[in-house]
């Protein structure tokens, strides 16, 4: 009965490589962001998405495409990437928006050798 | 300068004392503040959620916000080994609908904090 679920945990890949991480939430809620969380712990947003339209777009290279194909997944697919693209990815969901109480998944740790 | 800073610590306290943590902001537009408790290798989870200027306590927790000073607090007391984790701060602005910052939450860096035996 997990509330918001990653997949995979650990992602371990080369420069260069594409991939996607899924997330998906049973809480009914209608937001889902990514959160993006450096060696330093700051966490910082990427992307939003209400009611499948995207709400928030940070500053985030446009390597990076987030899909939302029903209100409970919200999946994060990064194309060509870099060494720079290791950290740890968050989704999380809220119950509305905006929220200040939002639900995080487990995390995706990526690492790009 | 970045919009929130916290100080990472790491902060090492006995069981049983009384824990301050803090963050200083800079953007005046922030309503919202929230604390956030992080355990290793988890996600974040919501602790405490203040509205304005004010004072929030919930149990051993208490959230206290000074606008004018663009500073927050959290005051942990009779800490226990089981609030070792890294403890975040984030802010929002007002919610206006369509604009950039509609839901974004700002967070702190966080701070690392070992209750000890």
């Amino acid at each position: 009965d997990t509330a918001v679920s990653q997949t995979p945990k650990y992602l371990v890949t080369q420069m260069g490589n594409d991939k996607s991480i899924k997330c998906e939430q049973n809480l009914g809620h209608d937001t889902m962001y990514w959160y993006k969380q450096d060696s330093k712990k700051f966490l910082k947003i990427m992307f939003s998405y209400n009611n499948k339209e995207l709400i928030i777009n940070e500053t985030v290279p446009n390597r990076f495409s987030p899909k939302s194909p029903d209100k409970a997944h919200l999946n994060l697919h990064i194309n060509s990437l870099e060494l720079g693209d290791s950290a740890v990815y968050f989704c999380a969901s809220s119950q509305a928006l905006p929220s200040y109480e939002q639900y995080f998944g487990p995390g995706t740790r990526l690492t790009v050798t | 300068q970045k919009e929130v800073e916290q100080d990472p610590g790491p902060l090492s306290v006995p069981e049983g004392a009384i824990v301050s943590l803090n963050c200083t902001y800079s953007n005046s537009a922030f309503q919202y503040f929230m604390w956030y408790r992080q355990y290793s290798r988890k996600g974040p989870e919501l602790l405490m959620y203040t509205y304005s200027s004010g004072n929030k306590e919930d149990g051993r927790f208490t959230a206290q916000v000074d606008k004018s000073s663009k500073y927050i607090s959290l005051f942990i007391r009779d800490s226990q080994p089981s609030d070792s984790a890294t403890y975040l701060c984030a802010m929002s602005a007002s919610q206006n609908a369509g604009g950039t910052s509609y839901g974004k939450l700002t967070f702190g860096q966080g701070t690392i904090l070992t209750v000890h035996p």
